[in-house]
């Protein structure tokens, strides 16, 4: 079955640094791969999502990449500041291929100390 | 543009009773998905709603069940609840439910407690 998992339960990192979080997944290559934000006591943000063509996205100061071979995202936040605090979530998007669902990881709770 | 309400914010009930739980879209969003989060499972994919009908389904008992209404609002239902189903349920709307254009906004959730 598909599998999707986040490297880091925590990331903590010095402020202006820039944040790398990972999503690994095993088995289909997603047709899109999500990005998301959540905030305690709060629903997920979306921040950006990639095609399973595209090798890179930006929005600002996120970076998002996509390998295929590697099976693998990599999520980027540069200039990192104390409000990028928050939990990460990937999400594989197989909701219009023959899987019809949406797969989310576990999430990367990730702080940046000032 | 008013967000994605939820309604109500928590709940408690007890095991075997039966809950309904409601989700205004975003004006002009015809597609609403619901989710389950939990510490233990994180969040997983219930069932998408799209001009009232169901078009995607994850790997949920029967127990669960929804529909959407004429004006996209939707109504999820869990019977015979079991303390398990204790949980954060978050309601998602996108515009038109396309894989491009599926830009979901989730709303602030509803807090379910089964006693």
């Amino acid at each position: 079955s598909q599998k999707i998992e986040q490297n880091s339960e925590a990331l903590n990192i010095q402020e202006g640094k820039t944040a790398t979080l990972t999503c690994n997944y095993t088995n289909y290559s997603p047709a899109y791969l999500q990005w998301y934000r959540q905030d305690p006591g709060r629903g997920p943000v979306f921040l950006l999502l990639i095609r399973e063509n595209e090798k890179e996205k930006r929005k600002e100061r996120l970076k998002v990449t996509f390998d295929t071979t590697l099976k693998q995202s990599l999520f980027h936040i540069t200039a990192s500041q104390p409000a990028d605090s928050a939990t990460y979530l990937c999400a594989l998007d197989r909701r219009y291929s023959s899987a019809s669902k949406i797969i989310f990881g576990s999430g990367t709770r990730l702080s940046i100390r000032p | 543009k008013a967000g994605v309400t939820q309604t109500p914010r928590y709940l408690i009930k007890t095991r075997g009773q039966q809950v309904t739980l409601s989700c205004s879209p975003i004006s002009g969003h015809r597609s609403v998905s619901w989710y389950q989060q939990t510490p233990g499972q994180g969040l997983q994919f219930l069932f998408e709603y799209f001009s009232e009908t169901q078009r995607n389904k994850g790997n949920f008992p029967g127990r669960f069940s929804g529909r959407q209404f004429s004006n996209s609002r939707s109504e999820m239902n869990v019977s015979t609840l079991e303390l398990g189903d204790s949980a954060l349920y978050l309601c998602a709307s996108s515009l038109q439910g396309g894989p491009l254009t599926d830009t979901q906004y989730f709303g602030p959730g509803t807090r379910l407690t089964v006693l």
